[in-house]
């Protein structure tokens, strides 16, 4: 079983509809939690970063952690066409600790 | 421009004939980590570094090398490249490994014959 699972999609939209993303977990000791967007060709970009469980907000953009049940979200709202992408979810255990990724999800917004 | 810089971005070559990918970041970043991206498997790491002369495996490592002779540079060297080499590499850099951010090159689609 892999630490960190990502359903792979594509999940595809219509404009305008809220998306949510997902990743589960199994290692309790994962405390940072970041959310990556990687567009076609390009290599991925932070979006998000957290610590700890709770919300977080940034613009159209809302992470979610549940260290309880050990799965997070990322929230987008208004989606756009330009939101089309390859989200990669990440963790670690502490500071000095390195990253495990998620598989990605592909997400497709229809005009 | 910070940017992290890979070459070359796309390479076709065969089995056995030795090649190396260039990274250069120009963010002063002491980090610096290479990944390779397989579909389905996500980002699988293969090497990082802390620090000049300080580097450890990841998760992957078995075919390549690595070397951190100065603080911008971390080039990935495949001695002798077989058909299951054949991925998408990227090379990331950041501050320090307990800074989350990690900053991304275009990537480097290498292909094995």
């Amino acid at each position: 079983q892999k630490e960190v699972e990502q359903d792979p999609g594509p999940l595809s939209v219509p404009e305008g509809a809220i998306v949510s993303l997902n990743c589960t977990y199994s290692n309790s000791a994962f405390q940072y939690f970041m959310w990556y967007r990687q567009y076609s060709r390009k290599g991925p970009e932070l979006l998000m970063y957290t610590y700890s469980s709770g919300n977080k907000e940034d613009g159209r953009f809302t992470a979610q952690v549940d260290k309880s049940s050990k799965y997070i979200s990322l929230f987008i709202r208004d989606s756009q066409p330009s939101d089309s992408a390859t989200y990669l979810c990440a963790m670690k255990k502490g500071s000095n600790y390195q990253l495990i990724w998620g598989a990605g999800t592909k997400l497709i917004i229809k005009p | 421009e910070a940017q992290v810089t890979q070459n070359p971005r796309y390479l076709i070559t065969v089995t056995g004939k030795k090649l190396t990918v260039t990274c250069s970041q120009n963010m002063n970043h002491e980090y610096m980590s290479w990944y390779r991206q397989d579909p389905g498997l996500g980002l699988r790491q293969i090497y990082y570094s802390m620090n000049v002369e300080v580097t450890d495996k990841g998760d992957v490592p078995e075919g390549y090398k690595v070397s951190r002779k100065e603080k911008r540079n971390f080039p990935l060297i495949l001695e002798s490249p077989s058909p299951n080499q054949t991925s998408l590499y990227f090379c990331a850099s950041s501050f320090t490994s307990g800074d989350g951010e990690l900053f991304f090159g275009e990537g480097s689609r290498l292909t094995v014959l």
